[in-house]
């Protein structure tokens, strides 16, 4: 089974442009999420996508956003780019929650990108 | 008070013995817990899931979890040097959410 895939893998970009990354999820999981990762703050959640809603969001400003299609791949959006949104971008997929378990989260490989 | 405490180390450990690793949380509605490897330079790679009191096991490693505690341990023995890496506890769950809340992670060193 293919594991989940992001593209790009790397970007640079200057401050003030934009910039899309694409996640395709492991088959099957409807559920995307996708994570900030930084050497000063780690990991923190950006926000979770399902049946192309967006079900839960972290606390990051508006120029983060993010949509989901009806195939469950997932896009995320960072608008008028900042030196402190260089970082790893990782997305994330699972099955839904089954009862009150929460389950595995599947990684990508990540999204490099560089803000200059 | 963070809402997922671990040590940040490095914790160095000799080949062949046990690495203790060890992560609190603060929300104890969280229901779901997990330990992800995460090597340099890569994306993190879940390891363990654990979600009911006790101890979870999988070969060399084995995942306990006291929710009264709230407590979460991954215990990896007979340590190889391959075994070095971050190790990042993780935990479902908060406020209902289906998000991961990290801590910090615990650079752990097997030393040959």
């Amino acid at each position: 089974k293919a594991g989940v895939t992001q593209t790009p893998r790397y970007l640079i970009k200057t401050r003030g442009q934009q910039v899309t990354l694409s996640c395709s999820p492991i088959s099957g999981h409807r559920s995307v999420s996708w994570y900030q990762q930084t050497p000063g703050q780690g990991l923190q959640f950006l926000f979770e996508y399902f049946s192309e809603t967006q079900r839960n969001k972290g606390n990051f400003p508006g120029r983060f956003s993010g949509r989901q299609f009806s195939n469950s791949r997932s896009e995320m959006n960072v608008s008028t780019l900042e030196l402190g949104d260089s970082a790893l971008y990782l997305c994330a997929s699972s099955r839904d929650k089954q009862g009150n378990s929460y389950n595995e989260q599947f990684f990508g490989p990540g999204t490099r990108l560089t803000v200059l | 008070q963070k809402e997922v405490e671990q040590n940040s180390g490095p914790l160095s450990v000799p080949e062949g013995a046990i690495a203790s690793l060890n992560c609190t949380y603060s929300d104890r509605g969280s229901q779901s817990f997990f330990w992800y490897r995460q090597y340099s330079g890569k994306s993190p790679e879940l390891i363990m899931s654990i979600y009911s009191n006790g101890d979870k096991e999988d070969g060399r490693f084995t995942a306990q979890l006291n929710k009264a505690s709230q407590y979460v341990s991954l215990l990896i023995r007979d340590s190889q040097p391959s075994d070095s890496a971050t190790y990042l506890c993780a935990v479902a769950g908060f406020q209902g959410a289906q998000k991961l809340v990290f801590g910090q992670g615990t650079r752990l060193t097997i030393n040959p």
